[in-house]
């Protein structure tokens, strides 16, 4: 049973890129949620995707968006990259049960360095 | 705005000591709880979840315990390994259900 998994481990880019991260889901669930995780701090919520809709969102600007493919799997973009969204990038899985979701399983994160 | 924090940054503990460590969260909406552990370099491990309706939950060598009172969590690990040492973050499902609001963590240290 394949858990979450993440594309790419590392990235480094130049304040004022965009960028891709990839996120696939753990076997069987249908929801995405993505957190950013400064050193040194818990996560924050990003937004949430089920079916290929995003559901709920955190505090971040347009900057940061997302989709969601009918495989579940789901890509966060920034555009127009800062200084301060060096961070760690974590995609989180779960399934939708009545409504809410639970149990979320996180993927290993992928490690963002702005310079 | 609400939020989830952790009352103690560090907490070391001897190889066989039983450890605690607390978490208090503040959003009077919030009916489900759950436990992590990140290791460096890694992302978050689910250890133990608990909803508003019970007070305790247990899970290997891992209890939860649930204080809706005074708005008080606990994870309590028996007999600490040294493969406990990593970073404990507890969550809360806020208003929504949704989106995991996170404290900043407690930094767990198992010495022999």
């Amino acid at each position: 049973d394949a858990g979450v998994t993440q594309s790419p481990t590392h990235l480094i880019k130049t304040r004022g890129q965009q960028v891709t991260l990839r996120c696939s889901p753990k076997s069987g669930h249908d929801t995405v949620s993505w957190y950013q995780q400064a050193l040194g701090q818990g996560p924050q919520f990003i937004f949430q995707y089920y079916e290929e809709e995003e559901r709920q969102r955190g505090n971040f600007p347009d900057r940061f968006s997302g989709h969601q493919f009918p495989n579940y799997s789901s890509e966060l973009n920034v555009n127009a990259l800062l200084l301060g969204d060096s961070a760690l990038y974590l995609c989180a899985s779960s399934l939708v049960s009545g409504g809410r979701t639970y149990e979320q399983y996180f993927g290993p994160g992928t490690r963002l360095t702005v310079t | 705005g609400e939020s989830v924090g952790l009352h103690l940054p560090t907490l070391s503990v001897q190889e066989g000591d039983n450890s605690i460590i607390n978490c208090a969260y503040s959003n009077s909406a919030s009916d489900y709880f759950i436990w992590y552990k990140q290791e460096s370099g890694k992302g978050p491990q689910f250890i133990i979840d608990i909803r508003s309706n019970m007070d305790k939950r247990q899970g290997q060598r891992v209890t939860v315990l649930l204080n809706k009172t005074v708005k008080h969590l606990s994870l309590q690990i028996a007999a600490t390994q040294p493969g406990d040492s990593a970073v404990y973050f507890c969550a809360d499902s806020g208003n929504s259900g949704y989106a995991l609001n996170f404290g900043k963590g407690t930094s767990l240290l198992v010495t022999p």
